[in-house]
């Protein structure tokens, strides 16, 4: 079955950090970009970071650039979001997804609480 | 950024009758080299993450049923829901995946009156 299960949201303090992490299964990872969205409590979705295949390759959203940063580990099958300096703002739910630019397959989301 | 500004905010519509939910895009999404529309929608109910209905603007996915249906170009998009049901209640939404940020409308509800 093809799959995406998050791990690492929590309640975290304004300035801290935290690591959210996406395992792939059921298809083959390294063949594929992956993406990062959010959805703030009762608000819009929110399209956060995008990296491609190459693991070198990627975008932010102008509100997390320099503040978050998306990697990849393909041996683990493995995408991650490293959150630095957090605000209040960032609470949200957070959503990893498989592909660039449509998304077929998405994580069923883990809480990132700022506060 | 592109804008992606959706109408109405929210709607009620009877059982069976047709839903019509606009988007609307600061700039084009239509990509000359392609005539394709950088455009999709996407379903989300309650609790869930959003699911894709539609990408090209118009190209339902897999197992959505055809009820739905995507129209539109350039800067001006539709979704329609024919013969609406009851598990249509949900919020949607339209992305446009043209330029990152890949930008998505405000959403628009649906309810059963």
């Amino acid at each position: 079955e093809v799959q995406l299960l998050q791990s690492g949201g929590g309640l975290v303090q304004p300035g801290g950090s935290l690591r959210l992490a996406c395992v792939a299964s059921g298809f083959t990872f390294s063949s594929h970009a992956m993406t990062w969205l959010r959805q703030p409590p009762g608000k819009p979705l929110e399209w956060v970071s995008l990296i491609y295949t190459d693991g070198a390759t990627t975008f932010y959203a102008d509100s997390v650039k320099g503040r978050f940063t998306i990697s990849r580990d393909d041996s683990k099958n493995t995408l991650y979001l490293h959150m630095d300096r957090l605000r209040d703002d960032d609470t949200a739910v957070y959503y990893c997804a498989r592909d660039g630019m449509v998304h077929t397959i998405w994580g069923l989301g883990t809480l990132v609480t700022v506060s | 950024d592109i804008v992606m500004t959706q109408s109405p905010d929210s709607l009620s519509v009877s059982l069976g009758e047709r839903a019509t939910i606009n988007c609307k895009s600061s700039q084009s999404l239509l990509y000359g080299s392609n005539n394709k529309n950088y455009l999709a929608w996407y379903q989300q109910k309650a609790g869930q993450p959003p699911r894709l209905l539609m990408h090209w603007a118009s190209t339902r996915e897999s197992g959505v049923p055809d009820r739905f249906s995507g129209s539109g170009s350039e800067t001006d998009f539709t979704l329609t829901i024919s013969n609406v049901q009851a598990e249509d209640v949900a919020v949607y939404y339209c992305q446009q995946y043209d330029n990152t940020p890949y930008t998505f409308g405000q959403g628009t509800r649906l309810e059963i009156k």
